[in-house]
């Protein structure tokens, strides 16, 4: 199985900061297709999670312009500019290339 | 678009439970469906999927234990759980798309306790 490294496991910031969150796979995520299935997705406190960019860096429906994704092959980056308080939670990083999909542990952004 | 679980509940080791979740708002027989977990304070592990021609794929943790299915006429998503163990004790959220995931729903609690 893919495993997926997300670092770190948490960030406390300040309202207006910004941030950026690790993932590393320990396999290329560039699926046959040429396609890379990487999504971020991000869980408010008691809440199912939603997603905010799939393949690497296209960004939700409705997702704000703060969040950008980058990255390529085994190493990707969700950045968030000017945090907000509804930006708190939990992110997760998930390949969606290799069954069975797997996913980061989760980086839990709080505030400072 | 909505999708809303139910079936959850208390269950004993080695019981079986069904669980559906109730998709609206989109064309449900257009697209593949996923069963993922989420144990008590912990990450997002998946269980299964289930493509819109109901082709199905399953982690090797619940193959053989649970199965996945889809009633196209219902709009309505199903996964049978059968020979439970107490580390099935989760929230289980269904979730849209095969490779994209762009929708889930609230999550059903599922606790395996004797």
């Amino acid at each position: 199985d893919v495993v997926m490294t997300q670092t770190p496991p948490s960030l406390s910031v300040a309202i207006g900061q910004s941030v950026s969150i690790s993932c590393k796979s320990s396999q290329s995520l560039v699926h046959s297709d040429g396609k890379t299935y990487l999504n971020w997705l991000l869980q408010n406190p008691g809440q199912s999670p939603k997603r905010l960019i799939y393949q690497v860096s296209n960004l939700g429906s409705g997702v704000p312009d703060r969040f950008s994704g980058t990255g390529s092959e085994k190493d990707f980056t969700l950045k968030i500019s000017r945090v907000e308080a509804e930006d708190l939670g939990v992110y997760h990083c998930v390949q969606a290339t290799h069954v069975p999909y797997t996913f980061g542990a989760g980086t839990k952004l709080e505030l400072k | 678009v909505q999708l809303v679980e139910s079936g959850g509940g208390l269950v004993q080791p080695g019981k079986s439970l069904k669980l559906s979740c109730s998709a609206s708002g989109f064309t449900f027989s257009s697209y593949g469906m996923h069963w993922i977990r989420q144990a008590p304070g912990k990450g997002l592990e998946w269980d299964a999927y289930i493509s819109s021609s109901s082709g199905t794929v399953y982690a090797d943790a619940v193959k053989g234990r649970f199965t996945i299915s889809r009633d196209n006429a219902k709009n309505t998503l199903y996964l049978q759980l059968n020979s439970l163990k107490s580390e099935d004790t989760a929230i289980y959220y269904c979730a849209r798309g095969k490779t994209g995931v762009d929708y889930w729903g609230q999550g059903v609690m599922v606790t395996v306790s004797s």
